[in-house]
């Protein structure tokens, strides 16, 4: 029944070494987002595709990339995982539709060491 | 520029007493309302949402909200809660982007219930 899934549900990385995350959707939607979200704060969102449109937030930094290869997977890249990145980060989708709404995988909780 | 302002960080309850989360917007076109919530280690699910026509949206879990846009508030409300309702509630504003809308949160409100 999982319709949006993120893949690992916990991921421990070292400081410097590159991570990938990933989350894919049974959904047919159009729209995937990643969101970041630290201790106790609001969900931020870092950028989302359109199909293949990607779009980025103007204050997501450098560090963070991301790949959607086909409609159904969408990844992200953390280049240098600095100890300020470890968080939640939240993968979603929605129709492409005024006023839709969001649905979000379980998240996966990221570890710097 | 769409926001949302969640005016209570926390808020303590008693099993079975009512409960007010609030949630004040900011915007210059029409607006979409949401209220998600949020378990531990979890991600976001829908309560309910605010698109048009009556002010009183019911949610799931026995929620509900109303609109009102003199006061630019869509407050959430259940008249008596349940252990089982602890949880980080986020008040939501559908911001228009280039080619689709995107999801603008507040910074939260955790409902602690006790019993």
């Amino acid at each position: 029944d999982a319709m949006v899934i993120q893949n690992p549900r916990y991921q421990v990385t070292q400081f410097g070494k590159p991570v990938t995350l990933s989350c894919s959707q049974t959904l047919n939607h159009n729209v995937m987002y990643w969101y970041q979200q630290k201790s106790s704060q609001a969900p931020k969102l870092l950028f989302h595709y359109y199909d293949k449109d990607f779009n980025n937030e103007a204050d997501t930094p450098d560090n963070f990339q991301s790949r959607r290869p086909n409609t159904s997977f969408c990844f992200l890249d953390i280049r240098s995982p600095g100890l300020g990145d470890a968080a939640m980060y939240l993968c979603a989708t929605s129709r492409a539709a005024a006023g839709t709404e969001a649905f979000f995988g379980q998240g996966t909780r990221l570890t710097v060491v | 520029a769409q926001s949302v302002t969640q005016l209570d960080s926390q808020v303590p309850v008693f099993e079975e007493a009512p409960v007010e989360l609030r949630c004040n917007y900011s915007s210059s076109v029409s607006v979409y309302l949401f209220w998600y919530v949020q378990y531990p280690n979890q991600g976001l699910q829908l309560l309910l949402k605010y698109l048009s026509g009556s002010t009183l949206v019911k949610g799931i879990n026995g929620f509900e909200a109303e609109f009102n846009k003199s006061q630019t508030s869509f407050h959430l409300r259940k008249p008596s809660v349940h252990i089982s309702d602890t949880a980080e509630y986020f008040c939501a504003v559908s911001a228009s982007s280039y080619n689709t809308d995107k999801l603008i949160f507040g910074t939260g409100t955790r409902l602690q219930v006790f019993p």
